[in-house]
């Protein structure tokens, strides 16, 4: 079964952008793969972000933007804020009714 | 408002069985398909299984299949996951979660877990 890659961490300043990706140990992610992200602040259920690679979810802040980088999904935040600070996971389709969740991206904001 | 509402976590022996619930309100359950997402203490979420909307069409992670059996009762608005031979690596916390479909480019239907609810804990002793 393939491995959905994310970066096991990353920090961003307060304002400043951050872009979060999303790959696959073998092969290209394609938007066939639907690819989701969602935000899991710790000790809480995760919520939804972006689905359908690039398509925020109902009420989410426009500084989150989801887009294709290359062969691999992308999470970009723009004009990042405290509150941001949280794991944030992708999930990708992998056909046969399979899905695979990437190992999470913790980012920390300071 | 949509919710969705886990039961039936506890402690078990290892080679043991339990039965989660979810229970589904705030949407017509029987038009959506019921994802299991776990997550194990202080590690990423993973996707267990699913079950489509009529409950004809399971799927699961290869790391459950053939102890998990995931079913719904649509009269209940609920989905079950029946866990057998549970092993020590089993323990997490399990989410269900609603998935939406969506017309894709491609004209395949595509799909995301819109709704989750709050998780219940499945621990395993040995």
């Amino acid at each position: 079964q393939p491995v959905v890659t994310q970066e096991p961490s990353l920090s961003v300043s307060p304002g400043g952008t951050v872009t979060l990706t999303c790959g696959l140990s073998s092969g290209s992610v394609s938007t066939t793969s639907f690819p989701s992200w969602y935000l899991q602040p710790p000790g809480q259920a995760p919520r939804t972000l972006i689905y359908d690679t690039n398509i925020r979810s109902s009420g989410v802040p426009d500084r989150f933007s989801g887009s294709m980088l290359g062969d691999k999904a992308a999470l970009t935040i723009t004009g990042a804020q405290a509150e941001d600070e949280s794991n944030y996971y992708c999930v990708l389709y992998m056909g046969a009714g399979i899905w695979v969740f990437g190992g999470g991206t913790k980012l920390t904001v300071l | 408002q949509v919710l969705l509402v886990e039961s039936g976590g506890g402690v078990v022996q290892s080679g043991g069985s339990l039965r989660l619930s979810c229970e589904g309100s705030g949407f017509t359950f029987s038009n959506y398909g019921i994802h299991w997402v776990r997550q194990a203490p202080g590690k990423g979420l993973e996707w267990v299984a699913v079950i489509s909307h009529d409950g004809d069409t399971p799927y699961y992670a290869a790391s459950v299949k053939g102890r998990f059996t995931i079913s719904r009762d649509n009269s209940k608005n609920t989905v079950l996951l029946q866990m057998n031979s549970l092993r020590p690596e089993d323990k997490a916390v399990y989410y269900c979660a609603k998935a939406k479909y969506y017309f894709h480019s491609s004209g395949k239907p595509g799909a995301y877990f819109d709704y989750w609810g709050q998780g219940t804990l499945v621990t395993v002793s040995s």
